[in-house]
């Protein structure tokens, strides 16, 4: 149980372009998600939370215009990364808490973003 | 800010040994702590979590300690095999499910043969 999906797990998007990341829990209910950014050989550091039905909170330093994120179900969370620039290029990672969760905090496979 | 850090950023150990990977954090306020599991490429896979009420918790081949007088973490790794080649992170968290976790820096566990 308590399995979080990410998609895609990898993609390459031109610069100026807007990329989207899904982060699904699949056997429970998450109330409340959260985003994370890691660059190589870095750890993972917190980029926004989001609760269903309502705007997300980001951490400061995050460009909330740049980096939308919109919880509209129990289930699923998006991370757009809008007009995104080589320096965007990381590995996104989400992670769901949920009640039913045994583990309070359960994390996705990761999605590398690559902007050329 | 307040943040949770390593001491070690690579740890070497013989297969079969044991390993102690260590973690200080400054938030005194921190009351769940977490290991976490990373291999390359992939999500953090949960380890081991302790909370702030304990200081000792044991798991299959794991064991965590904590020492909230000095702030101080460890995960302890019995019998060391291949398979737990690894980036290990230390996490905490002082405010429930409500908030994220704040990672340490990562210790890379290298199992050598």
């Amino acid at each position: 149980g308590a399995v979080v999906s990410q998609h895609p797990s990898w993609v390459i998007c031109k610069s100026g372009t807007s990329v989207k990341i899904e982060c699904r829990s699949l056997d429970f209910q998450a109330t409340t998600m959260f985003w994370y950014r890691q660059f190589p050989k870095q750890s993972l550091m917190l980029m926004a939370t989001s609760n269903e039905g309502s705007k997300a909170t980001y951490e400061q330093g995050v460009e909330k215009d740049k980096f939308l994120i919109n919880h509209a179900s129990l289930t699923l969370s998006t991370l757009t990364v809008t007009s995104a620039h080589p320096e965007d290029s990381s590995f996104y990672i989400c992670s769901a808490e949920g009640q039913v969760s045994r583990y309070g905090y359960t994390f996705g496979s990761g999605t590398r973003l690559t902007v050329v | 800010g307040e943040s949770v850090g390593l001491h070690l950023p690579t740890l070497s150990v013989q297969e079969g040994d044991n390993s102690i990977i260590n973690c200080a954090y400054s938030n005194s306020a921190s009351d769940y702590f977490i290991w976490y599991k990373q291999e390359s490429g992939k999500g953090p896979q949960f380890i081991i979590d302790i909370r702030s009420n304990m200081d000792k918790r044991q798991g299959q081949r794991v064991t965590v300690l904590l020492n909230k007088t000095v702030k101080h973490l460890s995960l302890q790794i019995a019998a060391t095999q291949p398979g737990d080649s690894a980036v290990y992170f230390c996490a905490e968290n002082s405010g429930g499910g409500a908030d994220g976790l704040t990672f340490g820096k990562g210790t890379h566990l290298i199992i050598q043969p």
